[in-house]
């Protein structure tokens, strides 16, 4: 049974700091996906990583996968209010098509002024 | 495009009651799946279908959950009867089977609240 776990599942930061949160996961997989979720929304699709070595980013935000490790990371830089919310990664745990994802338990992020 | 869309928004049902969700998924997405959100479970996948065939119920925690796709533009999810401990948000996702990079794009999700 694919696990994915997420660390910190909370995490209260000031603005202008860096963080990163991190994603393991329990199987051979090479594709990650990081999501965002706003109280009582949707999940927004952030980052699709396909690959070992995949960097992508977009504005503060930098995610990354090393599938030897089975770690992705959601790197965010000098943080604002308005990137608070619960972030997700899911990992497909099997190749072809698309498959249903396992999501770990988010990361509650509050970004504080 | 409209997105994937979801109904209702909030169910509030009580114990014994017969509920059932509604989706409407992305236009040429041939892939729908149902997830179940909670805080103490976080989000599970129920269940999922391509080209509207279930590929894997193994999610749907007792019989009193269904799913149907009945064409490739509609999906229900039915509990009967419901229970207390089906409260939750559910959310409905669609993907393109063919798409290796495309990531699922989700409903708004449907509040049921079971009393």
């Amino acid at each position: 049974e694919l696990k994915v776990e997420q660390n910190p599942l909370f995490l209260s930061m000031q603005e202008g700091k860096n963080y990163t949160i991190y994603c393991n996961y329990s199987t051979t997989s090479d594709r990650l996906y990081w999501y965002r979720q706003d109280p009582g929304k949707s999940l927004e699709s952030l980052f699709v990583l396909l690959s070992n070595g995949a960097v992508k980013q977009e504005g503060r935000l930098m995610a990354s996968l090393d599938t030897k490790a089975r770690l992705s990371t959601l790197h965010i830089t000098a943080a604002v209010h308005d990137l608070s919310a619960t972030y997700f990664c899911a990992v497909e745990d099997s190749g072809g098509g698309a498959d249903g994802l396992t999501f770990g338990k988010g990361t509650h992020l509050i970004i504080q002024p | 495009d409209a997105g994937v869309i979801q109904s209702p928004r909030h169910e509030v049902t009580e114990m014994g009651q017969e509920v059932t969700l509604r989706c409407k998924p992305i236009s040429g997405h041939n892939s729908l799946f149902w997830y179940r959100q909670t805080m103490m479970r976080g989000l599970e996948l129920l269940i999922y279908f391509n080209n509207n065939v279930p590929i894997d119920d193994s999610g749907m925690p007792e019989d009193r959950f269904s799913a149907k796709m009945p064409n490739a533009s509609f999906s229900t999810l039915k509990i009967q009867p419901s229970e207390p401990r089906d409260s939750a948000v559910y959310f409905c996702a669609s993907s393109e089977v063919t798409g290796w990079n495309s990531p699922l794009h989700f409903g708004n999700g449907t509040r049921l609240t079971v009393t």
